[in-house]
């Protein structure tokens, strides 16, 4: 079937713009998490949703981002005034049971701010 | 400390080999322990779950759990070339996060 899927893969954008990423889980999927990944590390928690529900925001750098799940399936996470910290991977998983186990990964997309 | 540690390596073994890959972690209440396989330019790929102590094998990887030690492995036997990638190690504990390494590289040279 249908993996996760995200949008763009690659986004540049220049210091300043505001810039929204998107992300398709896997149907049926409950849970979906938003991560960072600098170059040479491993993924960085941002949000987690539990269907439409936003019960963890912890990770999120500032209050420039945001991330929204709307209807429980697609999700966008909303970076503004975009700024060259902001450069990373990020990538989208989703989870199909509550407790959280197994995660799968989409293709990420990569933001340069320029 | 971080929560998560892992040898960056790069590791290197002969094709055929056993590649042994360690991660420490500190958080004595986590649960769930994940080892992910992430190739240059590619998203993470789940390869092993453990839940309990002891060993899980699955096919040519084995992950072991040691949680009085706060230490999870991964080994890869009969190492290929196609097993060249970087190895996240990934731990939850209680709360709605993952907590990743920073990655082990692992080369096998044919």
């Amino acid at each position: 079937g249908a993996g996760v899927s995200q949008s763009p893969r690659y986004k540049v954008a220049k210091r300043g713009q505001d810039v929204a990423l998107r992300c398709d889980p896997i149907s049926g999927h409950v849970s979906l998490f938003w991560y960072q990944q600098a170059l040479g590390q491993g993924p960085e928690f941002l949000t987690y949703f539990q269907n439409e529900a936003q019960l963890d925001k912890s990770g999120l750098p500032s209050d420039r981002f945001f991330a929204e799940r709307p209807e429980g399936s697609v999700s966008t996470l909303k970076i503004q005034r975009t700024q060259q910290e902001d450069s990373a991977v990020y990538l989208c998983a989703s989870s199909l049971s509550r407790d959280l186990r197994e995660q799968y990964f989409g293709p990420g997309t990569r933001l340069t701010v320029t | 400390q971080k929560e998560v540690e892992q040898n960056s390596g790069p590791l290197s073994v002969p094709e055929g080999a056993i590649a042994s890959l360690n991660c420490t972690y500190s958080d004595r209440g986590s649960q769930s322990f994940f080892w992910y396989r992430q190739y240059s330019g590619k998203s993470p790929e789940l390869i092993m779950s453990i839940y309990s102590n002891g060993d899980k094998e699955d096919g040519r990887f084995t992950a072991q759990l040691n949680k009085a030690s706060q230490y999870v492995s991964l080994l890869i036997r009969d190492s290929q070339p196609s097993d060249s990638a970087t190895y996240l190690c990934a731990v939850k504990s209680g709360g709605d996060d993952m907590r990743f390494g920073a990655g082990t590289r692992l080369t096998v040279k044919p």
